[in-house]
């Protein structure tokens, strides 16, 4: 099975950096999936890694370790609009399916 | 507008009724997906369909069922409703071996009185 674990809430100021954890266990693994969701709103999917490293993309960047079954979610120049649950989600082996963490709730102050 | 259609948007029904969501995939995915999100909790995955054929089962209830139809849409259907039903239901679709995961419909929030 799949254990997905992320902090439940976090807080930052407007123009800093957040790093979002997400850890997890799984008994086979073929990608991890970092989505955005406002409340009431969509997932939107921000970015997808399945090798160890760093991804970037604008001022969102996500990172895995495979070994350490350990990703982050970096977000820079942090805007009000950035307050929003953040979803860290694994795909198992063989599967198309997402297996997601309960979020983690980012609030963005001035 | 990803392109996921759901429908309704809202529904209030009582409890024991019985409901359908629907749902129309982006044009060209094949796999649709239903997840259930209760408040404060995460995205639970109940079922994925690819092409018509069930693929994937996750936590569905007895009481819950699905079908993808020729045309590829979907539906999910929930009977004898109780009050914890109450949650957004949202429905995903995907094409084969895309990098992205899932595009997201807006869902359907389901209120059980």
């Amino acid at each position: 099975g799949q254990n997905i674990d992320q902090p439940t809430e976090m807080t930052a100021t407007e123009g800093a950096i957040v790093q979002i954890n997400c850890t997890y266990q799984t008994s086979g693994f073929n990608g991890l999936f970092w989505y955005q969701q406002h409340a009431g709103e969509a997932p939107t999917f921000l970015s997808y890694n399945v090798l160890d490293g760093l991804e970037e993309k604008g001022r969102f960047s996500s990172f895995l370790s495979r070994s350490k079954g350990y990703s982050y979610l970096l977000l820079k120049e942090l805007q009000m609009k950035d307050s929003a649950s953040y979803l860290c989600a694994v795909r198992p082996y063989n599967t198309d399916k997402l297996i997601f963490g309960t979020g983690t709730r980012l609030q963005v102050f001035p | 507008d990803s392109g996921v259609t759901q429908t309704p948007k809202h529904l209030i029904t009582a409890t024991g009724q019985r409901v359908t969501l629907r749902c129309s995939p982006r044009s060209g995915d094949l796999s649709v997906y239903w997840y259930q999100q209760s408040l404060d909790q995460g995205l639970q995955f109940l079922i994925q369909y690819y092409n018509g054929e069930e693929r994937a089962k996750g936590n569905i209830l007895e009481r819950f069922s699905a079908q993808q139809f020729p045309d590829l849409h979907s539906e999910l259907n929930l009977s004898s409703l109780e009050l914890g039903d109450s949650a957004l239901y949202f429905c995903a679709s995907s094409a084969p071996g895309q990098h992205y995961g899932y595009t997201f419909g807006s869902g359907t929030r389901l209120t059980v009185v």
